[in-house]
């Protein structure tokens, strides 16, 4: 099975860095995703590792240690439309499943 | 432009009713999934399919059934409802290849009585 760990919430100022750390522990691994979730939407694709390392996409990036079973999601120059659930999943060897975790609640204040 | 549509956006039911909550993808999509988002516990999924008439159990199948008649189209079923699947049901597709991208629906928020 998967289990899989990350912060309920946080909150960054404006303009600021923010870090969303992500630990899982599997029986078998084949990618890690992050995906944004506004309220009341659907979760929308923002980024996928499976090699160790980080993976930049313009204000986003996310970083990837399979042996440490390790992730984060770095979200640069905060801004208020950021507000919004993070969730980290992998997938498992078949590649068709994911496993999601809770989510991170990430508040952006002025 | 691509595109996941669920049938109902809130759906109220109640105890020992059958509901069904449709989906459908437009991309040509093989597979298809629904999960369940429940506060603190994130997306759980229920059932899949990698192909019509093929389905899988995902890891909270019980008290559901699915049906995938036509490529586009994944339906899930409550055969009896129940309070605990008051829950938001999210259906979501994938290219079996090519992507890593899982697209999904606006949701269903059902809440049973």
């Amino acid at each position: 099975g998967q289990n899989i760990d990350q912060p309920t919430e946080m909150t960054a100022t404006e303009g600021a860095i923010v870090q969303i750390n992500c630990t899982y522990q599997t029986s078998g691994f084949n990618g890690l995703f992050w995906y944004q979730q506004h309220a009341g939407e659907a979760p929308t694709f923002l980024s996928y590792n499976v090699l160790d390392g980080l993976e930049e996409k313009g204000r986003f990036s996310s970083f990837l240690s399979r042996s440490k079973g390790y992730s984060y999601l770095l979200l640069k120059e905060l801004q208020m439309k950021d507000s919004a659930s993070y969730l980290c999943a992998v997938r498992d060897y078949t590649g068709n499943k994911l496993t999601f975790g809770g989510g991170t609640r990430v508040l952006v204040k002025p | 432009d691509v595109k996941v549509t669920q049938s109902s956006r809130y759906l109220v039911k109640r105890t020992g009713e059958k509901v069904f909550l449709e989906c459908v993808q437009d991309m040509d999509h093989e597979n298809m999934f629904w999960y369940r988002q429940d506060p603190g516990l994130g997306l759980r999924l229920i059932y899949f399919s990698y192909d019509v008439k093929m389905k899988e159990k995902g890891d909270i199948p019980e008290g559901y059934s699915v049906s995938r008649e036509k490529k586009e189209r994944f339906s899930l079923i409550l055969e009896s409802a129940s309070t605990n699947q008051t829950s938001m049901y999210l259906c979501a597709s994938k290219r079996i290849a090519g992507s890593n991208e899982q697209f999904f629906g606006p949701g269903t928020r059902l809440t049973v009585l």
